[in-house]
């Protein structure tokens, strides 16, 4: 079955401390993998895919197949991080799908 | 403004009714997926249209379905509506199918009563 998991609804962090929001996936395959965000009363937006390996806004996401985890971090919470975060999935040979997880709720405490 | 309009933004339909919910993409997007995603969800699949062609299906019945057009709208008709089906339908389009950036619309809220 595909499926991706994220299993906090809601993680509050201060300030400065570090952030991890984890993502577990499910796939029989080789997947491409992205975090989406959706700040408060904007749109849903692309953040990063995994084939990239790029940094977005101080935010990393490594894959890693052994464990079949996706989880973005970032070393220094900042306020303006707060948001809905979405892992998500696509597979090569359905392109046109992409599976979403719940979504966690990143809150910054000042 | 980043050019992907869905219409309307709030709609409120009895359930057996059936609806329609348009979706304006930018110009030369010529993919368009349509999402559903429930309170506390994340979106889920419905289908994706590539250059007016139907190009994949999510795990939803057959009274949804689409229609996509040369001028880079689409729409989405559900047809005898349960209550189930409230929820914010997103569309989403890319220039083409392997296309990873999708630009989401802001969504119409459809509530079933």
């Amino acid at each position: 079955a595909q499926r991706v998991t994220q299993p906090e609804k809601l993680l509050s962090v201060f300030k400065g401390a570090p952030v991890e929001l984890k993502c577990n996936y499910s796939y029989s395959g080789s997947p491409e993998l992205f975090w989406y965000v959706q700040y408060s009363r904007q749109r849903l937006q692309l953040l990063l895919r995994h084939i990239s390996r790029e940094s977005i806004k101080g935010f990393t996401a490594d894959l890693n197949k052994g464990e079949t985890s996706f989880h973005l971090k970032k070393p220094f919470a900042q306020e303006e991080d707060s948001a809905m975060y979405y892992c998500a999935l696509r597979g090569y040979s359905s392109a046109s799908k992409i599976i979403f997880g719940s979504g966690t709720r990143l809150s910054i405490r000042p | 403004e980043t050019g992907v309009t869905q219409s309307p933004t709030h709609l409120i339909k009895t359930r057996g009714q059936q609806v329609t919910l348009r979706c304006s993409s930018q110009s030369g997007h010529n993919t368009v997926s349509w999402y559903q995603q429930a309170l506390g969800q994340g979106p889920q699949f419905i289908f994706q249209y590539y250059r007016e062609e139907e190009n994949g299906r999510g795990n939803f019945p057959p009274r949804f379905s689409g229609l996509q057009f040369p001028n880079y709208s689409s729409e989405l008709n559900v047809n005898a509506l349960e209550l189930d089906d409230s929820a914010l339908y997103l569309c989403a389009s890319s220039p083409d199918v392997q296309d990873y950036g999708y630009t989401f619309g802001s969504g119409t809220r459809l509530t079933v009563v």
